[in-house]
C-alpha cells in the first residue's frame, strides 16, 4: 500500500525568499504524485503533477516539484515567494487511489 | 463555468441529530469523492463514485455515515447520530475521468459541521 508523508507541520519564511517544502512516499513502483494548494476557507486547488517523463515539473503560480526515485520525494519548490502562498499544502500520492498527507502550513512574514 | 459547489457553508447541530450535506460537482464530471477533513490533518477519504459502476465506500468511518447520487450529478453525504468526533469540515471533489489514480480533483470550498 502506498503511503505519503510530510514531514513539516508548519514553515515560516520572508516575502521573497526560496520555499521547499518536503514530502516523502512510499511505494513499490512510481506513483502518480501531485501537489495541492489550500487557501483558507477554500478547497483545494491542483498545483502541479507527476506521471511520467521529466522529473522536474512546473506546476501554476510559479511553483515546480522535482521527483527523486533514489530518495523517493517529490519536494516542492518556489524561488521567490508571495505573502499570497500563505497557505497549506498538500502532497498526495496515487497508485489504485489517491492518498493526501497531513498537510504543510506556509506562513509568510513581510 | 462553474466550480464544485456545497451547501451548506457551515452547520452547527446538535449531538444526536442527522445532518446532510449537498455537493453539486462540476457539469459531465462523472468522478465524485467525499473527504473529512479534521482539524490539523489531512484529507481523509470517504467515499467515491464513478459513473453507474458500484461506489467505493471503504472510508465510511461507521454505519452513521452514507452517501448517495443522483446520476451523474448531486450527492448527498447524510452523517446519522452525529457524534462530537464527526465536527470537521467535509469536502467534494469532483473529476473527468481519466483512471482513477490520474485524475485531477476539483474540490468544492468544503462544509463546516460543529456538533455540539
Amino acid at each position: 500500500a502506498q503511503s505519503v508523508t510530510q514531514p513539516d507541520i508548519h514553515i515560516t519564511v520572508s516575502e521573497g525568499a526560496s520555499l521547499e517544502l518536503r514530502c516523502n512516499y512510499s511505494y513499490g513502483a512510481t506513483p502518480y504524485l501531485f501537489w495541492y494548494v489550500q487557501s483558507p476557507g477554500q478547497g483545494l486547488q491542483l498545483l502541479l503533477k507527476y506521471f511520467s517523463g521529466d522529473t522536474l515539473v512546473q506546476g501554476i503560480k510559479g511553483f515546480e516539484a522535482e521527483f527523486k526515485r533514489s530518495q523517493s520525494s517529490f519536494n516542492l519548490r518556489k524561488p521567490s515567494v508571495h505573502w499570497s502562498d500563505a497557505a497549506e499544502y498538500f502532497c498526495a500520492v496515487a497508485a489504485d487511489k489517491i492518498i493526501f498527507g497531513k498537510g504543510t502550513r506556509l506562513h509568510i512574514l513581510p | 463555468g462553474a466550480g464544485v459547489s456545497q451547501s451548506p457553508s457551515n452547520k452547527v447541530t446538535e449531538k444526536g441529530k442527522d445532518v446532510e450535506l449537498r455537493c453539486d460537482p462540476i457539469s459531465g464530471h462523472t468522478a465524485l469523492y467525499w473527504y473529512r477533513q479534521r482539524l490539523g490533518q489531512g484529507l481523509e477519504f470517504l467515499i467515491y463514485f464513478q459513473g453507474n459502476s458500484a461506489p467505493d465506500k471503504s472510508g465510511l468511518p461507521s454505519d452513521r455515515f452514507s452517501a448517495e447520487r443522483t446520476g451523474e450529478s448531486v450527492s448527498t453525504l447524510t452523517i446519522q447520530r452525529t457524534q462530537q468526533e464527526d465536527s470537521a469540515v467535509y469536502l467534494c471533489a469532483s473529476s473527468s475521468p481519466s483512471g482513477r489514480a490520474k485524475e485531477t480533483q476539483y474540490f468544492g470550498p468544503g462544509t463546516r459541521l460543529l456538533v455540539l
